[in-house]
């Protein structure tokens, strides 16, 4: 399979407690992307890296959220002090930076629960 | 304030009629407009895309129409199939994407 794939699935914690999630996108692909959606929502727009470079936070994105491209292969998320209002679905989306720049491929999402 | 909207949230469609699904936005400077379809405790599948200089795009059975003038999009399936149930989102390209709030379309036999 060599489509955008996340880890975990499913994290539950408590509140308070800090979590990671990871994103690995299609090998290609040097521009990723982090999106959240809530229940009855559109995916919202949180970051997006190209290669290494964090190219454009979003202005809603809390201090306690930061994002990681190291090596501009994988992306990790990081939620720190976790609040029951981040229970959300964290989507990654990968795509090209030329040509079909404009189609983001997603995966399946990491389903946070805060309780 | 969104900036992409779709203002119907469901949408019921026999099978093998046409599935028509609407979608309108607000800034005149996107440039790209795309479609995803979304099934429970998945990420969102793209369907189908248009540039902001074209008024159509066809791909099988999915065809994208768009209004400038208007700001208006929508999203054509013929002939529609149970398959295709899931949730519909419109989407702008300003290199993020942003969205709307979907639209559910259910196609009965």
């Amino acid at each position: 399979d060599t489509g955008v794939s996340q880890n975990p699935r499913h994290k539950i914690t408590k509140r308070g407690q800090n979590v990671t999630f990871r994103c690995d996108p299609i090998s290609e692909h040097n521009r990723l992307y982090w999106y959240r959606q809530t229940l009855g929502q559109g995916p919202e727009f949180l970051t997006y890296f190209q290669n290494e470079a964090q190219l454009e936070k979003s202005r809603l994105l809390s201090d306690r959220f930061s994002a990681e491209r190291p090596k501009g292969s994988f992306s990790t998320l990081e939620i720190q002090r976790t609040e029951q209002g981040d229970s959300a679905m964290y989507l990654c989306a990968s795509s090209l930076s030329v040509g079909l720049a404009h189609i983001q491929y997603f995966g399946a999402g990491t389903r946070l629960s805060v309780l | 304030d969104q900036q992409v909207k779709q203002n119907s949230p469901s949408l019921s469609v026999q099978e093998g009629r046409i599935s028509i699904l609407n979608c309108d936005y607000t800034n005149s400077m996107f440039d790209y407009f795309l479609w995803y379809k979304k099934y429970p405790a998945e990420g969102p599948t793209f369907l189908i895309s248009i540039s902001s200089i074209k008024d159509k795009n066809e791909d099988g059975r999915f065809t994208v129409f768009l209004n400038k003038s208007a700001k208006h999009l929508s999203l054509h399936i013929v002939p529609s199939q149970p398959g295709d149930s899931a949730v519909y989102f419109c989407a702008a390209s300003e290199d993020k994407l942003i969205f709307g709030t979907g639209t559910r379309l259910q196609v009965f036999p």
